[in-house]
This record gives structure tokens, C-alpha cells and sequence, in this order.
């Protein structure tokens, strides 16, 4: 149980290009997903929480404006990086969870490794 | 400003040779501190969760405790496959109001020798 996946799993793209990404829990209704970004040998960081039919709350120093959440059903929520710069080249890492996530498991999906080119 | 420090920050040991992972924090107020383990390329995979000090979960040859500083994960006759990094991250009642915000430690990097 509380399988959460990612799609795609990596993504080479031009700069100025826009890229989304996918996350899925398959076996659960995810009330709140969260979105990290992990640079080599660092750990995660926040980058927004989202919850289903409400906006994303962003962590500070993350743009809302590039960075764009949607959480439309309990089971998906997608991050688009707008005119994406080779600074944004990471492993994007989306978790869910259950319940009203204050004592909740965060289950994690595989990670979308993006590279911009 | 909730902060975790993990260490080492890599380990080496030969397969059966017992250790320990430390994770320090310091946060407002604890909710729970989380240990994950981390594949390369991969997501973190969730492993246990300690909620107050004295507590103490165990999985396979893994065993996790907590105090009111620091927790420790503990390794029982480590495998080869047992190699990852392994990360701590502590849900704290934050300022802002964010009551399920998870801070990640940088992670400890175990290499379990055959």
C-alpha cells in the first residue's frame, strides 16, 4: 500500500521551455502533496504543499509564478516549471499523504530527474 | 528555525559489523521525527516514525530511538543491500503555521562491504 508514483522519470528539455510533471498516489486518496527539489548530495528541500482544490502554499524563495501547482483531484497534482533555465536542472521528488498531514506519513514517489539544456 | 544535522555523514562497514546513525534537532516543538531510506535515483522510502522520547521502533536488523535531542538509528549485522543513504527529517509546529512541513537532514551515506 501508499504507492505514489512520478511521471516522467526524467526529462531533458531546451531553456525557455515549460515542463510537468506528474504525481500519483495509486492506492490512496492524498489530501496533501507536496513537492521537494534535491540537488546532488544535498538533502530535500520544500519547495510548496498543495491540497486538493486549493492553491499551492509555497515555501519562501520558490517562485509561484514559475513553479505552477495544481492539485485537481485526490490523486494527482502536477508542477509545471515555466521557462525552465539550466538552474532548474534537479531531481523533483512529489510526496503524499492520507490525512490532514499533521501526524501523517509522507509517502514519496521515485523522483523526475529534469535537465535543461 | 528547525534544524537536523545527521552523522556521520558516510559510513563504511563490513557486512555483520553493528553501528549507528545519529540525527540531531532542534525544533519548536516536535510532532515526529521521520527516518527514510534512500536509494540512488530513487525517492526516499519511508522506514519508521518516532513520535516522543523513550519511543523505540524496530524493522528487520533496523532500529530506531528517539531522546529529546536526538535519535538514533541503529544496525544489527548489516547486509550488503542494506547500502543507501539513509535520512532523517523531524515535523515540527512551525511559526508560519505549517503544521506538517518536513525538515530533511542531509542524510548519512552507508556502504555495507560483502
Amino acid at each position: 500500500g501508499a504507492v505514489v508514483s512520478q511521471h516522467p522519470s526524467w526529462v531533458i528539455c531546451k531553456s525557455g521551455t515549460s515542463v510537468k510533471i506528474e504525481c500519483r498516489s495509486l492506492d490512496f486518496q492524498a489530501t496533501t502533496m507536496f513537492w521537494y527539489r534535491q540537488f546532488p548530495k544535498q538533502s530535500l528541500m520544500l519547495m510548496a504543499t498543495s491540497n486538493e482544490g486549493s492553491k499551492a502554499t509555497y515555501e519562501q524563495g520558490v517562485e509561484k509564478d514559475k513553479f505552477l501547482i495544481n492539485h485537481a483531484s485526490l490523486t494527482l497534482s502536477t508542477l509545471t516549471v515555466t521557462s525552465a533555465h539550466p538552474e532548474d536542472s534537479s531531481f523533483y521528488i512529489c510526496s503524499a499523504s492520507q490525512g490532514q498531514a499533521t501526524l501523517e506519513t509522507q509517502y514519496f514517489g521515485p523522483g523526475t530527474r529534469l535537465l535543461v539544456l | 528555525e528547525d534544524q537536523v544535522t545527521q552523522s556521520p555523514e558516510a559510513l563504511r562497514l563490513q557486512e555483520g559489523e553493528s553501528s549507528s546513525l545519529n540525527c540531531s534537532y532542534t525544533v519548536s516543538g516536535l510532532r515526529g521525527l521521520f527516518w527514510y531510506r534512500q536509494d540512488p535515483g530513487k525517492g526516499p522510502e519511508f522506514l519508521f516514525t518516532l513520535y516522543s522520547a523513550g519511543e523505540e521502533k524496530e524493522k528487520e536488523r533496523l532500529k530506531a530511538t528517539l531522546t529529546k535531542k536526538e535519535s538514533f538509528l541503529h544496525i544489527t549485522a548489516p547486509k550488503p543491500e542494506d547500502s543507501a543513504t539513509y535520512l532523517c527529517a523531524v515535523q515540527a509546529i512551525s511559526s508560519g503555521g505549517s503544521n506538517y512541513k518536513l525538515t530533511f537532514g542531509k542524510g548519512t551515506l552507508l556502504t555495507v562491504n560483502p
